[in-house]
């Protein structure tokens, strides 16, 4: 059955810093992957998706992740950290062809001034 | 409403109680699923609609979850006996078409979640 580790519950950066959230997966088969964000009282909202072709994969509000086969990992960066980042963010998985959409437990993301 | 709509956004009620949770998809979603996140969790998948037919109901924990969208559009979740594990919050989503499969990369949109609490 697919899986999704995130590394670190709790991750804490620098305005400015390099925000950098870990996520790897176990499937069987190459999956689709996905990053979501939650923020307080909202619903969640999709960040960016790898499907196939290019591996490192751009999103809104400045965040990109590479897909790395050979590590079977997602992990999901931004060069510089702002405020307006802290949040929830959550891995996905979906192997190819299912429905159901496999979620990480979370690293919730502080930003210190 | 532009996007997933949840109704009550907070839901009290004591054990052994019945509870209806409904969903709200974007107009024209056929696809609908729901989620549960409990505290310091990620969304656990509960079920799966496409239409009015449940696609894949292989989430929902026990025979006291049940799920209907009879109409192929607003969804509701059923809790009977309500048991004090059952406290999360209860997410749905839905997409234009079925959301995945080869070639198709679609987005799922989700609602704000129903807090449910069982004292």
């Amino acid at each position: 059955a697919q899986s999704v580790t995130q590394l670190g519950s709790h991750v804490s950066v620098s305005e400015g810093a390099l925000v950098l959230l870990r996520c790897n997966y176990s499937s069987s088969v190459p999956p689709y992957l996905f990053w979501y964000v939650q923020y307080p009282n909202q619903g969640l909202q999709l960040l960016l998706k790898y499907t196939t072709g290019a591996t490192l994969v751009k999103g809104i509000n400045g965040f990109e992740a590479e897909f790395k086969k050979s590590e079977t990992s997602f992990h999901l960066t931004k060069p510089s950290a702002h405020m307006s980042d802290a949040a929830e963010y959550f891995c996905a998985v979906i192997e190819r062809g299912a429905q159901k959409l496999v979620f990480g437990q979370g690293t919730r993301l502080t930003i210190n001034p | 409403g532009a996007g997933v709509s949840q109704t009550p956004s907070n839901k009290v009620t004591e054990k052994g109680k019945y509870v209806e949770l409904r969903c709200d998809p974007i107009s024209g979603h056929t696809a609908l699923y729901w989620y549960r996140q409990s505290l310091g969790q990620g969304p656990e998948f509960l079920i799966y609609f496409q239409g009015t037919g449940a696609a894949d109901d292989s989430g929902l924990p026990n025979d006291r979850f049940f799920a209907v969208r009879p109409e192929g559009s607003v969804s509701t979740l059923k809790i009977q006996r309500t048991e004090r594990g059952d406290s999360a919050v209860y997410l749905c989503a839905s997409s234009l078409t079925p959301v995945w499969g080869l070639g198709k990369t679609g987005e799922l949109f989700f609602g704000e979640g129903s807090r449910l609490t069982v004292l």
